[in-house]
């Protein structure tokens, strides 16, 4: 079973629509989300992280936490281009290990 | 620029060859991380540093064999490697251990012919 998963897409979202994508983990005790932007060829970037239940905004990103559902989702508002990129969901369970979902996909089309 | 850099960016080696992966943070951090990323497959952890202490070491094979003589510089050495080891890896950093994020370097793909 694995720990964090993702839907691997890829999830096609219009220029200027919003990018839903979401994450589920198995470890009840984690405490600690993040939501890492990786580019093709690059290393993956922080974009956000969020440690408690609800909702925490940056910009035209907005991650959601249900502690009690186990998933962690990140909006992407007035999605551009640019965001087009693998979306990595990191959880840190127990022992402090950081454990990564295989990612998302977006293509955000003109 | 990223805070966390690496070299090399590429490297080629035969499975008999001796090499290392360099790693260095300019963030002030006190933890370090090596990871591995494959085609296909979620970031693995490797190995993690406290305060130049190993305190994870994620059932890596000893092929890879990490050094950390101080908080801003990590190594990974490998010898006799295979294959299936061709992949990104990837060194990050973070501030302490606890629920921390972590910053990445921009990696090293190796090549194992």
């Amino acid at each position: 079973q694995k720990e964090v998963e993702q839907n691997s897409g890829p999830l096609s979202v219009p220029e200027g629509a919003i990018a839903s994508l979401n994450c589920t983990y198995s470890d009840r005790g984690s405490q600690s989300f993040f939501w890492y932007r990786q580019y093709s060829g690059k290393s993956p970037e922080l974009i956000m992280f969020i440690y408690s239940n609800g909702d925490k905004e940056d910009g035209r990103f907005t991650a959601q936490l249900n502690k009690a559902s186990q998933y962690v989702s990140l909006l992407i508002r007035d999605s551009q281009p640019s965001d087009s990129a693998t979306y990595l969901c990191a959880v840190e369970a127990a022992g402090n290990k950081l454990t990564f979902g295989g990612g998302t996909r977006v293509l955000v089309k003109p | 620029e990223t805070g966390v850099t690496q070299t090399p960016r590429h490297l080629v080696m035969g499975m008999t060859n001796k090499k290392s992966l360099k790693c260095e943070q300019h963030l002030g951090h006190n933890a370090m991380y090596w990871y591995k990323q494959s085609a296909k497959k979620p970031l693995e952890l490797m190995f993690v540093y406290s305060l130049e202490e190993r305190v994870e070491n994620n059932s890596v094979p000893s092929r890879f064999s990490p050094e950390c003589p101080n908080s801003s510089h990590l190594f990974l050495h490998l010898h006799t490697l295979q294959p299936e080891d061709s992949a990104l890896y990837l060194c990050a950093s973070s501030q302490h251990l606890n629920n921390q994020p972590q910053h990445f370097g921009d990696g090293t793909r190796l090549s194992i012919l």
